[in-house]
This record gives C-alpha cells, sequence and structure tokens, in this order.
C-alpha cells in the first residue's frame, strides 16, 4: 500500500537530548513537509524540501534540522536547542509540482513529550 | 494577518442538522483550496479540494468566492460520524510551490 509512515507514534525524551523523527513515503512524491502542532493550535511548518538534497526552512525552523539524502526519506532532528519541543509532530508529502491542487497527504504523526 | 482565518466554533448539532462553515484567506493570489478533517488526536485527511465553480460530494458541498476571498463548507444531514475538526487550506502561489496555509480549524460535534 503507498503511504506515508512516521515511527515511532510516541516518543518520551529527557531535556537537553537530540532526538530524530523518522517520515518515510512510498508514494514517489517529490515534496515532504514537517509540521508540528500543539493542541487548540493549527498547524506549524517547520521545514520543507522540494527535491532530493534541498531544503527550506519554514516559520518555526529554529531547534530543528534536517535532511534529505533520498527521495522517500524526510528526517527530523529536534535538538536542544528547541525551547519547547512537546508537540504533536506531523510530516506530508506531496507530488511537488505545479501550483494547482497540490494537496499533501499526511503520516500518522509522533507525539514527541519532552520530560 | 494570518493567511486563513476560520471561524473558531465549536458547532454542536444534532443528528440530522445542516452546518456551515466558513473561511477567509489573506492572499488574492491564492490557486489551491482545501478542506481537510483532523479526528480528535489524529493526522489531517483531504476532505475535499475546492473549485472555483464550487462543488459537491455527497453531502458536503465546497464554494470558493475569489473576489471576497471566502471559502464555505456545507454539511448536509449531519451524521455522529462527521464529528471533528475541519481545517480550511490555502495554497500561497506567490511563495514556493507547494506550500500550504492551514486555518486552526473548526471543531464539529454532531450529537444523537
Amino acid at each position: 500500500d503507498g503511504g506515508i509512515t512516521q515511527s515511532p507514534k510516541y516518543l518520551f525524551r529527557k531535556e537537553g537530548q537530540n532526538v530524530t523523527l523518522s517520515c518515510e513515503q512510498n508514494l514517489n512524491h517529490d515534496a515532504m513537509y514537517w509540521y508540528r502542532q500543539d493542541p487548540g493550535q493549527g498547524l506549524r511548518l517547520i521545514y520543507y524540501s522540494q527535491i532530493v538534497n534541498d531544503f527550506q526552512k519554514g516559520d518555526i525552523a529554529e531547534g530543528y534540522s534536517v535532511s534529505r539524502e533520498k527521495k522517500e526519506s524526510f528526517p527530523l532532528t529536534v535538538t536542544s536547542a528547541q525551547k519547547n519541543p512537546t508537540a504533536f509532530y506531523l510530516c506530508a508529502s506531496s507530488i511537488g509540482q505545479g501550483p494547482l491542487y497540490n494537496e499533501q497527504f499526511f503520516g500518522p504523526g509522533t507525539r514527541l513529550t519532552v520530560l | 494577518r494570518k493567511e486563513v482565518e476560520q471561524d473558531p466554533g465549536p458547532f454542536n448539532v444534532p443528528e440530522g442538522a445542516t452546518v456551515a462553515f466558513n473561511c477567509t484567506y489573506s492572499n488574492s493570489a491564492s490557486q489551491s483550496f482545501f478542506w481537510y478533517r483532523q479526528d480528535c488526536r489524529k493526522e489531517p485527511k483531504l476532505l475535499m479540494s475546492v473549485y472555483s465553480s464550487g462543488n459537491e460530494d455527497g453531502r458536503f458541498t465546497a464554494q470558493l468566492n475569489r473576489a471576497s476571498q471566502y471559502i464555505s463548507l456545507l454539511i448536509r444531514d449531519s451524521k455522529l460520524s462527521d464529528s471533528a475538526t475541519y481545517l480550511c487550506v490555502v495554497n500561497d502561489r506567490g511563495s514556493t510551490l507547494g506550500r500550504l496555509y492551514f486555518g486552526r480549524g473548526t471543531q464539529l460535534t454532531v450529537w444523537p
């Protein structure tokens, strides 16, 4: 089945530790995105990538890093510099080319809790 | 000013009711419009795209008014399973292709 997978579903870390969230897609999509969602809030864009080996900062990139070495993979690292990392993290992908009908498809998300 | 603004809700309606959600967007150059549905503690899922002429999918009707920069979603004959948060989503043609802006969502609860 085609889709987007994120792992793990729940993640607990101690304050000050870096943590990497996995995102894999087999939809052959060029573009991939990372969002953060806090309770009662909308989705905020952290980073996005339109093509392998290229990515851009979104609205809240500070304290996060990404890589895009393969088309199907877009891991997100939450570093110790992120002041408030506890949140629901969502990965998405889209075909990526063209401004019309560029709907995004989401993975199931990772809930990160920093203790 | 936020890119996308929605009715804050929550909307609480009985089964069988008709309910409408509204959304406004700030960028007149936007080209793509969507409604997503998000269940509690789950990922957003595409409900429907919104086309210039308006479109319908079963009990759901979406309308777009470019002049007023306004999008609506109408749900007829509400079901218990329609209870969710509905996100209004707009692209920004003026920025990098593929970038979408999400509203904060409108919460709907359908009661028996």
